[in-house]
């Protein structure tokens, strides 16, 4: 069992559509990347989170760190978002992340 | 510059030839990550430094791997005698703080990932 798992593994929508996209860690972590990568394409950050949780423009992250799960949600989804999202833990006593096999979002026009 | 920058963005190369990656962090980010991707695979951690040193290189493959980065900022991943296996996205990451229990953690910032190809 990985250590980091994260559902679905594909995810297909159509425009406009509120995005769901899950993680479950079965450690103890110090804080919770979440990153997008487009194909081809290097990885963008785009939350860490320790507690709670945080909200940019369309993007939002929450964690409960005592069910250790954490939800990326994207409203008003759009054709542009499409592209592999990872969550990675970074633990408490180890700096190296850990990270999910990631998210294949496409969303349709 | 404002972000992560690596160079070159592609790099093809013979079996048995010698590489070398740079990578420029975000200025004064003092933690500086090293890892790779191959196809389809999530990112492999390869080395971590704080500031000048390696603090961790645990995740590099075997000795033809180093990584060195003199003066806290640029750093540069060297492979000696690549191999097929090699061929693969090497992705540099910056943060202002390491990710080390003790510092806090930091938000990572990553680079364009330079794709290696050994033929």
């Amino acid at each position: 069992k990985n250590e980091v798992e994260q559902s679905p593994q594909n995810l297909t929508a159509q425009e406009g559509e509120f995005i769901t996209i899950n993680c479950s860690y079965s450690v103890g972590i110090s804080a919770l990347h979440w990153l997008q990568q487009h194909p081809g394409g290097g990885i963008v950050s785009l939350f860490m989170l320790s507690s709670g949780k945080k909200k940019h423009g369309r993007l939002i992250a929450t964690i409960n760190i005592q069910e250790k799960h954490s939800s990326l949600h994207i409203t008003a989804s759009h054709p542009r978002d499409s592209a592999v999202y990872i969550c990675a833990a970074a633990m408490d006593s180890n700096y190296q992340l850990i990270w999910g096999a990631g998210t294949k979002l496409i969303i349709k026009p | 510059g404002a972000g992560v920058s690596q160079t070159p963005s592609n790099k093809v190369t013979e079996k048995g030839k010698y590489v070398e990656l740079r990578c420029d962090p975000i200025s004064g980010h003092t933690a500086l990550y090293w890892y790779r991707q191959s196809l389809g695979q999530g990112p492999e951690f390869l080395i971590y430094f704080q500031g000048t040193g390696a603090a961790d290189d645990s995740g590099l493959p075997n000795d033809r791997f180093f990584a060195v980065r003199p003066e806290g900022s640029v750093s540069t991943l060297k492979i000696q005698r690549t191999e097929r296996g090699d061929s693969a996205v090497y992705l540099c990451a910056s943060s202002l703080n390491g990710v080390l229990a003790g510092f806090g953690t930091g938000e990572l910032f990553f680079g364009e990932g330079s794709r290696l190809t050994v033929l």
